[in-house]
């Protein structure tokens, strides 16, 4: 079975543009979450999606925002990118939703805003 | 609120060396506990995890983790390293109503030939 995808695996972006990520969870998972890795922050829960609706939301402005798709697929899009938003986006999937559900990661996004 | 505390930021152990890692926790209840290793420019690997029975939890790669609910730890354990475990490890909380996984700030672990 395959993994988690993400793409595009690497970007740039110059400060106030906006970018969008992707991600397709492993085959039957029906949950996604995501996560930002920083150096300084270390990682960071973003949001989690379970049929299609956002169920949890980190600590992060409304720059960041995500929607997950009928076959599960999710995106998530930050605007007015600002130099502190570079790091490594994480997908993971799983099969439900809930913490007791094993999160699989994906390769991750590594975005550079210049 | 739930944390999760990595003492070391960073060990060095000799190839062949027995390894354990440290992890501690804060969590109300039953906490759901993950290990997972990244190496450079990678995702995250699952090693193992914990929901509950057994303490003693075997992964992959030859690691295993003991939870203590005493002390709030789940460290991990190899018995002999090998240069290729050379990576980042992370210890995570799960809780039991969302999907958020809070994580330690990572112990890397170097390996001397």
């Amino acid at each position: 079975k395959a993994g988690v995808t993400q793409t595009p695996r690497y970007l740039i972006k110059t400060r106030g543009q906006q970018v969008t990520l992707s991600c397709s969870p492993i085959s039957g998972h029906r949950s996604v979450s995501w996560y930002q890795q920083t150096p300084g922050q270390g990682l960071q829960f973003l949001f989690e999606y379970f049929s299609e609706t956002q169920r949890n939301k980190g600590n992060f402005p409304g720059r960041f925002s995500g929607r997950q798709f009928s076959n599960s697929r999710s995106e998530m899009n930050v605007s007015t990118l600002e130099l502190g938003d570079s790091a490594l986006y994480l997908c993971a999937s799983s099969l439900l939703a809930g913490g007791q559900e094993t999160q699989y990661f994906g390769p991750g996004t590594r975005l550079l805003v210049l | 609120a739930q944390s999760v505390t990595q003492p070391d930021i960073h060990i060095t152990v000799s190839e062949g060396a027995s390894l354990e890692l440290r992890c501690n926790y804060s969590y109300g209840a039953t906490p759901y506990l993950f290990w997972y290793v990244q190496s450079p420019g990678q995702g995250l690997q699952l090693l193992l995890k914990y929901f509950s029975g057994d303490t003693l939890v075997q992964g992959i790669k030859g690691f295993e983790a003991e939870f203590k609910r005493s002390q709030s730890s789940f460290n991990l354990r190899k018995p002999s390293v090998h240069w290729s475990d050379a990576a980042e490890y992370f210890c995570a909380v799960g809780s039991s109503n969302t999907g958020k996984l809070i994580f330690g700030q990572g112990t890397t672990l170097q390996v001397k030939p």
